[in-house]
């Protein structure tokens, strides 16, 4: 079983639309949780960190935590071509552990 | 710009050359990283460094040898290796001060490495 899935995708949604991205974790244990943004040929780049059960907002992005379900989620409002990229889940127990990724495309 | 540096950016070698892959953080971070990233596969930890110890080893061949002479630079020593090395080799430090490897991770840009 992988430490951590996602739907390697792609996603398409239209510019404006909310896009939504999810992750589902195995280690009961865990304790971070973060969602990272990789854009073709580029290095990842953190976005957002969640710790506790809830939804979080910074900007146009929310995550959101269920430990009880082991799941976390990336909503992305008001989606731009710029948002077109691979999200990235990263869930921490004793280490990092990232899914494969979400391949996302905002068509203008 | 994350403030973590890596060179070189690209690199093609042989199966018997030996190079280096270095990398720099200018953050303060008491622990940097080597990770690998393939292709539709999720990023590889290969090793950590903590206060310039080695505290994690995923079991990686030999062939690859990690350096950490100060907090703040990072090498991977490559030696014979496999075609099936060429990846993405990414470096990445975190402020970690409860030793648990789990602070946020800050990436260097990567080392793209082409093995013939």
């Amino acid at each position: 079983q992988k430490e951590v899935e996602q739907n390697s995708g792609p996603l398409s949604v239209p510019e404006g639309a909310i896009a939504s991205l999810n992750c589902t974790y195995s280690d009961r244990g865990s304790q971070s949780f973060f969602w990272y943004r990789q854009y073709s040929g580029k290095s990842p780049e953190l976005i957002m960190s969640i710790y506790s059960n809830g939804d979080k907002e910074d900007g146009r992005f929310t995550a959101q935590l269920n430990k009880a379900s082991q799941y976390v989620s990336l909503l992305i409002r008001d989606s731009q071509p710029s948002d077109s990229a691979t999200y990235l889940c990263a869930v921490t127990g004793n280490q990092f552990y990232f899914g494969t990724g979400t391949s996302l495309t905002v068509i203008p | 710009e994350t403030g973590v540096t890596q060179t070189p950016r690209h690199l093609v070698m042989g199966m018997t050359n030996k190079k280096s892959l270095k990398c720099e953080q200018h953050l303060g971070h008491n622990a940097m990283y080597w990770y690998k990233q393939s292709a539709k596969k999720p990023l590889e930890l290969m090793f950590v460094y903590n206060f310039k110890e080695q505290t994690e080893n995923n079991s990686v061949p030999s062939r690859f040898s990690p350096e950490c002479p100060n907090s703040s630079h990072l090498f991977l020593h490559l030696h014979t290796l496999q075609p099936e090395d060429s990846a993405l080799y990414l470096c990445a430090s975190s402020q970690d001060p409860r030793g648990t490897n789990t602070g946020e991770l800050f990436f260097g840009e990567g080392s793209r490495l082409t093995v013939l």
